[in-house]
């Protein structure tokens, strides 16, 4: 039981360009989403989220728009860099779960110099 | 601030055979988690303490797998005997609260031969 699903397994952009990760959740109990990104042989380190109750939220290069009629949320990276380059997972939270996350297969983003 | 240590790195071990990771969250930290990453999939949630009470093991195999977190600091992992689907990355994480940002250690990647 897929809760949480990143269709695309990768994503090859240019750099300067945009980058568009997507995320479908099924669970309507959830109500806090997270992405996080990850790196070889580190740990997934937190990078933006949203409450439900928004529907956009921005930190610099970084929006993550959500649609909850859709069950649907994107990350968005303008402009993409070769730093950008790793593995995205989305993540989602329920009220009622003690903090625990449903995380989606991951996206691997690679940006071409 | 030092962040989440894990221990071994690697470990590559036969089925049948018993191992053990070991997790120091972040000081102060009483929430931390054992998550399961297999190739290609997201983590997946094993078992979350609230300082030394155990909040969710749900997805927790228990018939092979066991946590303690001692004193509600230092955690440790067993799996005893492994399989070979036990082949994973076991990735610890902390958070100040249940509810707040989990931060993640490298992760311990384990083969099962």
């Amino acid at each position: 039981d897929q809760q949480v699903k990143q269709n695309s397994p990768s994503l090859s952009v240019q750099e300067g360009r945009i980058s568009i990760l997507n995320c479908d959740y099924t669970n309507s109990m959830f109500d806090y989403f997270l992405w996080y990104k990850k790196y070889p042989a580190e740990g997934p380190t937190f990078l933006i989220s949203i409450s439900s109750i928004k529907d956009k939220n921005e930190d610099g290069r970084f929006t993550v728009f959500l649609n909850k009629s859709a069950k649907h949320l994107s990350l968005h990276i303008v402009p993409s860099q070769p730093g950008d380059s790793a593995v995205y997972f989305c993540a989602a939270r329920a009220v009622s779960s003690y903090g625990k996350l449903t995380f989606g297969q991951g996206t691997i983003l690679t940006v071409h110099p | 601030e030092a962040g989440v240590a894990q221990s071994p790195r690697y470990k590559i071990i036969e089925k049948r055979q018993s191992v053990a990771f070991w997790c120091n969250p972040i000081s102060g930290h009483a929430t931390l988690y054992w998550y399961q990453q297999i190739l290609g999939q997201g983590p997946k949630l094993l078992i979350q303490f609230q300082n030394n009470g155990v909040v969710d093991d749900s997805q927790l195999p228990k018939d092979r797998f066991s946590a303690e977190r001692l004193k509600g600091v230092d955690s440790t992992l067993k799996i005893q005997p492994a399989k070979l689907e036990d082949s994973a990355v076991y990735l610890c994480a902390s958070s100040s609260g249940q509810y707040n940002e989990q931060f993640f250690g490298p992760g311990t990647r384990l083969t099962v031969l």
